[in-house]
């Protein structure tokens, strides 16, 4: 059974682009959540979707997005880069509701230059 | 707000002793309390799940407890090995919903 795959797993971009990262959950899987990772302020989480309906979203600025697509991949989509975007973005999916559920994949580490 | 503190934040021990590592929280309100494992660069393994009902929970060398009152909770890891090293989480849920608080970790080094 294939586990959570995210791609890319490394990207550098440059300040002010935008960025997509993608996540595909474990088959049968219909929540996916995006969590920040930073040496700063640890692992913190963004947002979560289920059946392409973004059920939870946490404490980040609007450039900060995502959505789901009705195979359950998930993408998440950063703008106007700022230095301290800068992070291990990782994604996690469930079959539920519960976080308790989750696997996490590999992430991807996005470096802004 | 739900706050996560986990101390030590790091340590460094020879192979074969028996670690503690601590979690304490604000939020006593919790569904449950989960211990993961990262490695370094690498995504959350899960190692154990206590729900709110319980004290404890046991999965080979490693055993977790669960205070809620006190809002505690303690990883203990048997004879430690080099493979072990890695950093260890905690989360709780937050306010009440099943969005995880983490704590910044310990970055655990088992030396030979």
């Amino acid at each position: 059974k294939a586990g959570v795959t995210q791609t890319p797993r490394y990207l550098i971009k440059t300040r002010g682009q935008q960025v997509t990262l993608s996540c595909s959950p474990i088959s049968g899987h219909r929540s996916v959540s995006w969590y920040q990772q930073t040496p700063g302020q640890g692992l913190q989480f963004l947002f979560e979707y289920f059946s392409e309906t973004q059920r939870n979203k946490g404490n980040f600025p609007g450039r900060f997005s995502g959505r789901q697509f009705s195979n359950s991949r998930s993408e998440m989509n950063v703008s106007t880069l700022e230095l301290g975007d800068s992070a291990l973005y990782l994604c996690a999916s469930s079959l539920g509701s519960s976080f308790a559920e989750a696997f996490f994949g590999q992430g991807t580490r996005l470096t802004v230059v | 707000k739900q706050e996560v503190t986990q101390i030590p934040a790091a340590l460094s021990v020879p192979e074969g002793e028996n670690l503690v590592l601590n979690c304490s929280f604000t939020d006593s309100a919790i569904y449950n309390l989960q211990w993961f494992r990262q490695d370094p660069g690498k995504g959350l393994t899960s190692l154990l799940l206590i729900q709110s009902s319980q004290r404890e929970q046991t999965s080979g060398r490693l055993n977790a407890s669960l205070d809620k009152s006190s809002g505690r909770s303690t990883l203990y890891i048997a004879a430690s090995q080099p493979g072990d090293s890695a950093t260890y989480l905690c989360a709780v849920p937050s306010g009440g919903s099943y969005i995880p608080t983490f704590g910044r970790g310990t970055s655990l080094i088992v030396h030979p």
